[in-house]
């Protein structure tokens, strides 16, 4: 079993829909969580942080949930550009091990 | 241009070569990791720099690889003798002590043949 793992899609969504992707972590000691962003052929940018307490930036919302290890990403009103894979990212041993997930394809359609 | 780079972009070798990549990160960066990345998967995680000691390394890291950052600015990885299945995009990433973001360079693709 993967340490992180996200349904790969792709998701093929309309534009102006709401889309959600989903990533669970196997190790509890993980500290700190991520969304990040890559684009084809590009490096990964960091989307979003991840707390318990949920946050949100625009259109997008992060939530973690400690108790079921579960990470969630919410985008709303879905542009094209949103069109990239999005990597969820834990982080333990004090931000010194990093791990992706495999990252989910959005292909947002006209 | 301040951001991350890393050199060669592109390197094509014969298997059993040795190859040597180099990322010079964010100038005030001292935190350095290495990546490896593959068609439809996430990077996989390599290892860790803090200024120059190096405080994490993957399992995955066989013996023929190898990394240092001598001086705590650029870093070089290194692969020995090489395998097909070290065909990969490697990216290196920075950041500052007190921040979590990590900062990608464009990475060196790799081509075992």
């Amino acid at each position: 079993r993967k340490e992180v793992e996200q349904d790969p899609g792709p998701f093929n969504v309309p534009e102006g829909a709401t889309v959600a992707f989903n990533c669970t972590y196997s190790n509890s000691a993980s500290q700190s969580f991520f969304w990040y962003r890559q684009d084809c052929r590009k490096e990964p940018k960091l989307l979003m942080s991840v707390y318990s307490s949920g946050n949100e930036d625009g259109r997008f919302t992060a939530q973690l949930n400690r108790a079921s290890q579960y990470i969630s990403l919410l985008i709303r009103d879905s542009k094209l550009s949103d069109s990239a894979t999005y990597l969820c990212v834990a982080h333990s041993g004090g931000y010194q091990k990093v791990t992706f997930g495999t990252g989910t394809k959005l292909q947002v359609i006209p | 241009d301040t951001g991350v780079s890393q050199n060669p972009r592109h390197k094509i070798t014969k298997r059993g070569q040795n190859v040597t990549f180099r990322c010079d990160p964010i100038s005030e960066h001292n935190r350095l990791y290495w990546y490896r990345q593959t068609l439809g998967q996430g990077p996989e995680f390599l290892t860790y720099f803090q200024n120059e000691a190096q405080l994490e390394k993957s399992r995955l890291l066989s013996d023929r690889f190898s990394a240092e950052r001598p001086k705590g600015s650029f870093s070089t990885l290194e692969i020995q003798r090489t395998e097909q299945g070290d065909s990969a995009m490697y990216l290196c990433a920075s950041r500052t002590g007190g921040a979590t973001e990590q900062y990608f360079g464009p990475g060196t693709r790799l081509t075992v043949t």
